[in-house]
Order: C-alpha cells, then structure tokens, then sequence
C-alpha cells in the first residue's frame, strides 16, 4: 500500500534562510506527488505537482526517485510562508481515481 | 472562492445525533472526496465518488455513509455521534478525466459533538 511519511511535525526557520520540508514516499508503481499548504486551519490549496515542475511562491520540489523523496524547498524563508504543509501522493492517472494519500503534516513556523 | 463549497460551515450537536454535511464540487469536476482533519490524526481519507458511484472507500466508519447525487453534489451523514468524531470534515473535488491536477477543496464543516 502507499505511504507518505513527513518525519518533521514542527519545524522553525528564520526568516531569510532557507527552508526544507521532507517528504519521502512508498509505492510500487509510478507516483504523482503534490505538496498543499494550509493556512491557520482554513482550506487546504494546492501550491505544487511534481509534474509541472513549476515554483510556486518560491517554492520548488524535485521528485527523487531513487531515494522516493519529494522534498520542498524554498531559499529565503519568509513570514507568510507560516503554514501546514502536507505532501501527497496519487497513485497516477487511473480514470475516475485519483485518490490522494497524505502525509500528516508538517508546521513550518517562520521565526521574525 | 475556490469553487467547492460546503455547509455548514459549524455544527455543533449531542452525542449519538445524526447530521449532514453537504457538498458542491466545483463546476465541471466530477469526483467528490471526503477527508477528515482531526488534531490527533491529520488528514484522513473517507471516501470517494465518481459520477453519481462510489470508487474508494478509506477508513470511513460503519456509522458514516455519503452518497453523490445527479447533480454530482456529495452528502456525508454521520450517524450515531460520538464525542470523538468531532473533527473538521472537508470534502475536495477534480476532474476525474484521468489526468490528475490536483484536488481543489472545500473550506470544511468543523463539527463539535458535545
């Protein structure tokens, strides 16, 4: 079965120094990853697909899949950057299913 | 307006009460998914609908049942309540056309079972 594991549960930066999220993956078939962001408990948004390979808001991820990794990155950390940050995984492009697995989150608090 | 929208927004109701939470996916989207986000075991997979048909069932209660009407509007019932079901239900929906672009979600119903 799928899995998505995001070792962190809290993590504080600095503003201005970089950020990384982890995320590391299970599946046995080829995945497609999404990292979501949400802001003091409202809605969740989707801020990136691996397979757009797109930045959004600063934030890139590359997915590896040798070490099935898929960790989010951003240089310059900035205060509204302050969220939780789930990954997600899909298990690809099966009509009518495309159920995502989440990770359970990590808080990524940006220190002044 | 991210295009799902979900009421109630709060529901606050006794233990072993019986409610329902409604959902509108965002035009053109035709699957439904229920999540539900509590403190203790982040966001958990309920269920999904295809088209008016159920396609994935997660860890979704024997008290708990959805369905998706043909107007592709989704409605989750919670039966039974129980003080651990308090939670905040959030219902997603996307194209379901076989690529996958991402969920858009609702702003979710918080429910407090007291």
């Amino acid at each position: 079965a799928q899995r998505v594991t995001q070792p962190e549960k809290l993590l504080s930066v600095f503003k201005g120094a970089p950020v990384e999220l982890k995320c590391n993956y299970s599946y046995s078939g080829s995945p497609e990853l999404f990292w979501y962001v949400q802001y003091s408990r409202q809605r969740l948004q989707l801020l990136l697909r691996h397979i757009s390979r797109e930045s959004i808001k600063g934030f890139t991820a590359d997915l590896n899949k040798g070490e099935t990794s898929f960790h989010l990155k951003k240089p310059f950390a900035q205060e509204e950057d302050s969220a939780m940050y789930y990954c997600a995984l899909s298990e690809g492009t099966n009509f009518g299913n495309e159920k995502l697995t989440f990770g359970t989150g990590t808080r990524l608090t940006i220190i002044p | 307006d991210s295009g799902v929208t979900q009421t109630p927004k709060h529901l606050i109701t006794a233990t072993g009460q019986r409610v329902t939470l409604r959902c509108s996916p965002r035009s053109g989207d035709l699957s439904v998914y229920w999540y539900q986000q509590s403190l203790d075991q982040g966001l958990q997979f309920l269920i999904q609908y295809y088209n008016g048909e159920e396609r994935a069932k997660g860890n979704i209660l024997e008290r708990f049942s959805a369905q998706q009407f043909p107007d592709l509007h989704s409605e989750l019932n919670l039966s039974s309540l129980e003080l651990g079901d308090s939670a905040l239900y959030f219902c997603a929906s996307s194209v379901g056309q076989g690529v996958n672009y991402g969920y858009t979600f609702g702003s979710g119903t918080r429910l407090t079972v007291v």
